[in-house]
């Protein structure tokens, strides 16, 4: 298994351009997320998925959207890039049966560095 | 609002040694809590975690503890070994319309010297 897979690594943007980050999984997991992670800070959550056609936004939307059309795919996409985004995103994925019957382990890609001038 | 916090940027043990890495959360509807550990230029990986009704949970030389009436968690690492130098995330989850989603704190860097 490939795990969580992310492209691209590493991405410059300029101002009011738009880009998809694009993640895979193949385990099969229900659940996906996208974080994003500022220097010094920890991990916030962007937009989560608990099935294909199903998302939900998480603590900082604003400026992103998401699709889920497969179980394995969850693409994160930008519109108008402003320097604010610049981050490193990180998408996960997990496997849940519902609350209180699965874990809450989520399984990590190795992240897509963004930097938008 | 902070609802996970680790309030130690950084921790430097020699090797051998035991490392503690505390983590505190203000939010009484976490009821499950993990420890990630993660590389440079790597994404975070599952470390250890504790159900709210447990207060100890232990997976080799990794010790997780929770005190819920103080809001506080710890990572104890006996011995530390160089490879554990990494950044620590904590991070919590609560149940209900909240489940599945976790929120992380910002990260504690640990140095293992040799």
């Amino acid at each position: 298994n490939a795990g969580v897979t992310q492209t691209p690594k590493f991405r410059i943007l300029k101002i009011g351009q738009s880009m998809t980050l694009q993640c895979a999984q193949d385990m099969n997991h229900n659940y996906m997320y996208w974080y994003r992670q500022d220097p010094g800070m920890g991990l916030k959550l962007i937009y989560y998925s608990v099935g294909a056609g199903i998302t939900d936004k998480g603590e900082v939307p604003n400026g992103y959207n998401v699709s889920r059309s497969t179980t394995e795919d969850f693409p994160l996409r930008l519109e108008l890039a402003a320097p604010s985004q610049t981050s490193v995103y990180f998408c996960a994925s997990s496997y849940s049966r519902g609350p209180g019957t699965g874990s809450y382990e989520q399984y990590f890609g190795p992240g897509t560095r963004l930097t938008v001038t | 609002d902070q609802q996970v916090k680790q309030n130690s940027p950084s921790l430097s043990v020699q090797e051998g040694r035991i490392s503690i890495l505390n983590c505190d959360y203000t939010n009484s509807m976490f009821d499950y809590f993990l420890w990630y550990k993660k590389y440079p230029a790597e994404g975070p990986t599952f470390l250890i975690s504790i159900s709210s009704i447990k207060d100890k949970n232990e997976d080799g030389r990794f010790t997780v503890f929770l005190n819920k009436s103080a809001k506080h968690l710890s990572l104890h690492i006996v011995p530390s070994q160089p490879g554990d130098s990494a950044v620590y995330f904590c991070a919590a989850s609560a149940g209900g319309t909240s489940y599945g989603k976790l929120t992380f704190g910002q990260g504690t860097i640990l140095t293992v010297h040799p």
